[in-house]
């Protein structure tokens, strides 16, 4: 399956501070699917990115899908509390998913 | 009702035994799919099926086993718990008629193999 990389596992931020990750592939990508999952949940859908260059919102998220399909980012303006949990990009080939490892947002009151 | 339902939520076994855990839903879905999650490993694709006829490995099938009962249903089974099959369980469904393809999860299954 595509893999994908999010670098770092964990990041802490400060309510009300902008937070950014970004999702890198080696290889182009068909598409790529933003879940969030919050602490002691299931991971839940967030949107799906499909063209080269589209960009998404959502509320205080913004996703985008990179030039060449090999990169994406999620960008969450003025984090809250409610942010936090594991944010996971995902590949998607032939329909089936490979999840990486994702990266979990704490958020400091 | 969820729209995913899995059963048991919570399941403790011994080494060796042959557990069962069961996914169902409710929301028409062709795709069916079982992931395990584990402490800093994300989630895992054990094993997914694009229909009832379709049963296919992913990349972690080894030790387990799977049955699509029908189009709502897909359960896996362990034939021989170890415990390092210790995880969370998911199962998630998706459709292939429509233009996204997003998974919805069910709630999961804690396994503990002791």
């Amino acid at each position: 399956g595509q893999q994908v990389m999010q670098i770092p596992q964990y990041q802490h931020v400060q309510e009300g501070e902008d937070f950014t990750t970004y999702c890198n592939s080696s290889t182009t990508l068909s598409n790529i699917q933003w879940y969030k999952q919050r602490p002691g949940g299931h991971p839940v859908f967030l949107i799906q990115l499909v063209k080269s260059g589209e960009v998404k919102k959502q509320k205080r998220l913004t996703f985008q899908f990179g030039e060449a399909k090999k990169n994406s980012s999620l960008h969450i303006t003025a984090t809250q509390t409610t942010d936090v949990g594991t944010y996971f990009c995902v590949a998607g080939a032939n329909s089936k998913l490979t999840f990486g490892k994702g990266i979990t947002l704490s958020v400091r009151p | 009702d969820a729209d995913v339902t899995q059963t048991p939520r919570n399941r403790i076994t011994k080494t060796g035994k042959r557990i069962m855990l069961e996914c169902s839903q409710t929301k028409g879905h062709d795709r069916m799919y079982w992931y395990r999650q584990d402490p800093g490993l994300g989630l895992r694709l054990i094993y997914y099926s694009f229909d009832v006829k379709d049963i296919n490995k992913g990349e972690i099938s080894d030790g387990y086993s799977v049955s699509r009962q029908a189009q709502a249903k897909f359960s896996l089974s362990l034939e021989s718990a170890i415990p390092n099959q210790t995880a969370l369980y998911f199962c998630a469904t998706s459709d292939s008629q429509t233009g996204s393809y997003g998974y919805t999860f069910g709630s999961g299954t804690r396994l503990t193999v002791v």
